[in-house]
């Protein structure tokens, strides 16, 4: 099945800048890529997604890129935030959904003033 | 308000004493899945269910039951708790209905419950 990975899994930047969290995955066949950001106490919530035909997207400070070939995509954060403090999951799936979706271990991102 | 609500929350229980955890969701989500987060493993899916009466192993159910009978509902049964199933659980739902489907079917998660044996 398929098996991703996360990396770093403790992320600590300082207030405006940015912060880059990677992953790979093994399946060639997977095809959408959803990020989710869990806060204390709460469960993930979706951020930013990608599909296998895009190979870059972004919504304001937060961006995806996806490259197929390396099997690897990558999740930026800009202009951080001490509200962006949380730990932050991505995700792979197959079936271009939300079903079946494997998760990487996570990284838990600390932003300091 | 549109939610997942999951209860307990919180629960200390025993080897062995059955207990169920239950789920609901409110949107009129074809899809439930059930995940449990541990430290160093992430979210790993223990069961999903695309309907009613449909039902799949993930990839970590052993020791672990579902059900859906009703479509908002998805309760995840462990018939005798043992030391290695204390974790965080969640619950989630989407719209998500078939594979290709163009609906990306956000997963809604609820809040949690954290499960402790003894």
């Amino acid at each position: 099945g398929e098996n991703v990975e996360q990396h770093p899994s403790t992320l600590s930047v300082q207030e405006g800048d940015s912060a880059v969290i990677k992953c790979t995955y093994s399946d060639s066949a997977s095809n959408y890529f959803p990020w989710y950001k869990q806060e204390l106490g709460k469960g993930p919530q979706l951020i930013i997604d990608i599909r296998s035909n895009v190979g870059e997207k972004k919504d304001q400070r937060i961006a995806v890129t996806l490259n197929k070939t390396a099997k690897h995509f990558s999740l930026h954060i800009t202009e951080t935030q001490p509200e962006d403090s949380a730990v932050y999951f991505c995700a792979a799936s197959t079936t271009g959904t939300a079903s079946k979706l494997t998760f990487g271990t996570g990284t838990r991102l600390q932003v300091t003033l | 308000e549109a939610q997942v609500t999951q209860n307990p929350r919180y629960l200390i229980t025993v080897t062995g004493k059955k207990l169920t955890v239950t789920c609901s969701q409110n949107m009129n989500h074809e899809y439930m899945s059930w995940y449990r987060q541990d430290p160093g493993l992430g979210l790993r899916q223990i069961y999903y269910s695309m309907n009613v009466e449909v039902t799949d192993k993930g990839d970590v159910p052993e020791g672990y039951k579902v059900s859906r009978k009703e479509k908002r509902n998805f309760p995840l049964i462990l018939e005798s708790p043992s030391p290695n199933q204390t974790s965080l659980y969640f619950c989630a739902s989407s719209p998500v209905r078939l594979a290709g489907d163009t609906n990306t079917g956000e997963l809604f998660f609820g809040e949690g419950s954290r499960l402790t044996v003894l």
